[in-house]
């Protein structure tokens, strides 16, 4: 079955970086893209970013421009997301998501992955 | 950038009850929309896409209708398993943007 599998739980201070992986399987990896969203503590989802899969082409949230690279390792079928300069507001659950292979395609995100919850504290 | 507004915040019911949750956007999305359902502790998981198509596995009653700015997810008939939190999502203006959720309660 299509399965996104997420690294594990990370706790970082306040400066560093993270770095989280998402393992695909059961389908051809590089005809897809992955989106990464993100979950505060009891708060609402937010789309941090999206990579295709196909050609790397990345779009990152205007708020996350500069501090955040997502990658993909082909020859694994893995996403990387790293976020840079961490700060107490970056704590939350990252997820990926399978999403469309094209910038403006109107895909959905399905499946997830189960989510990594990245802590930033000092 | 399109703002989804979900409501009410929180619906109180009781299994074996239908359920009508709103998603109302500040523009035209067209049909470019979809609901996902996010237990405890869970990922969100996709049920409805393309405002009224379920998605694989999703139950029949789980429905979803509207267009352009007036969206609807129905449940027809509560389970125990289907309280939890629900967010709409568009993805006319690419590259989306997510409503703040309704959650679903046991009264």
């Amino acid at each position: 079955q299509v399965q996104l599998v997420q690294s594990g739980a990370e706790v970082k201070k306040p400066g560093a970086s993270v770095k989280v992986s998402c393992k695909a399987s059961g389908y051809t990896f590089t005809s897809y893209g992955i989106s990464w969203v993100r979950q505060a503590p009891g708060q609402g989802l937010e789309w941090m970013g999206w990579i295709s899969a196909y050609n790397g082409n990345t779009n990152y949230a205007q708020k996350l421009q500069g501090r955040v690279t997502m990658t993909t390792d082909t020859s694994t079928s893995t996403a990387y997301m790293e976020l840079r300069s961490l700060r107490s507001d970056d704590t939350a659950v990252y997820y990926c998501a399978r999403d469309g292979s094209e910038r403006f395609l109107k895909d959905w995100f399905d499946p997830w992955g189960q989510g990594t919850l990245v802590t930033v504290s000092s | 950038e399109i703002v989804l507004t979900q409501s009410p915040a929180t619906l109180s019911l009781s299994p074996g009850e239908r359920a009508t949750l709103s998603c109302r956007a500040s523009q035209s999305v067209s049909s470019y929309l979809a609901w996902y359902q996010q237990k405890p502790g869970q990922a969100p998981r996709l049920l409805i896409y393309d405002a009224s198509n379920r998605a694989t596995g999703i139950p029949a009653r789980f429905s979803g209708s509207g267009s352009g700015t007036d969206f609807t997810l129905t449940i027809s008939s509560l389970e125990p398993e289907d309280f939890a939190v629900y967010y709409c999502q568009q993805r006319s203006n690419w590259p989306g943007t997510f409503g703040q959720g309704t959650k679903l309660e046991i009264k």
